[in-house]
């Protein structure tokens, strides 16, 4: 079964430093991968996904995500933080032969003045 | 383009009292549905999904059940309410043919059961 991983259930960073958020995934096949942000009280907006197009893959709000293979990971990061990317991320891989997701527990992401 | 509605916003319920969540999705047929719960600090649990209707398979045995009586309207639903029912629940759609389609999601209901 496919499982995804998030490293770090918190991340501190201060505003204008790099921001990354790693996400590591188990499967057999290449998997179709996302990122989403959900801000307090709110549901999860896509900020990217990756489908085999190319391995690095840009979203909005000025994140990526570079597509690993030998490493299995999908790392999320902006250049710059800003105080309006404090909010929780998750990763998610597609289900192969499903159309479910497994989503990873989630980072929350905090940014200091 | 699409839209998804979710209602309603917050809930507050007692126990043993039912439930009865209701979401739609707008400019588009035949969508996968689902249905989501988050616990503070636990992520997603998927409860149920739908790839049409009268089509619902449950992720995990629960005092839930969820319904979809037209093309775009998936309900969620329980007899009695237990405290453990409590939660943000989320539904979201995609679009029906790609596993590589993302989910949509609902702006989400917060329950707690008193």
């Amino acid at each position: 079964a496919q499982s995804v991983t998030q490293l770090g259930s918190h991340v501190s960073v201060s505003e204008g430093a790099l921001v990354l958020l790693r996400c590591n995934y188990s499967s057999s096949v290449p998997p179709y991968l996302f990122w989403y942000v959900q801000y307090p009280n709110q549901g999860l907006q896509l900020l990217l996904k990756y489908t085999s197009a190319a391995t690095l893959v840009k979203g909005i709000n000025g994140f990526e995500a570079e597509f690993k293979k030998s490493e299995t990971s999908f790392h999320l990061t902006k250049p710059s933080a800003h105080m309006s990317d404090a909010a929780e991320y998750f990763c998610a891989v597609s289900d192969s032969g499903t159309y479910k997701y497994i989503f990873g527990t989630g980072t929350r992401l905090k940014v200091l003045a | 383009s699409q839209t998804i509605h979710q209602w309603p916003a917050t809930l507050v319920q007692p126990v043993g009292s039912p439930l009865s969540l209701e979401c739609t999705v707008e400019g588009t047929s035949n969508p996968n549905l689902y249905w989501y719960r988050q616990a503070a600090g636990r992520g997603l649990q998927l409860l149920f999904y739908s790839v049409g209707i009268g089509q619902i398979s449950s992720e995990v045995p629960q005092n839930l059940s969820a319904s979809r009586p037209q093309d775009r309207q998936f309900i969620l639903s329980s007899k009695k309410l237990l405290l453990s029912d409590s939660g943000f629940y989320l539904c979201a759609w995609s679009e029906g043919v790609d596993s590589n389609q993302p989910q949509h999601f609902g702006d989400g209901t917060r329950l707690s059961i008193l």
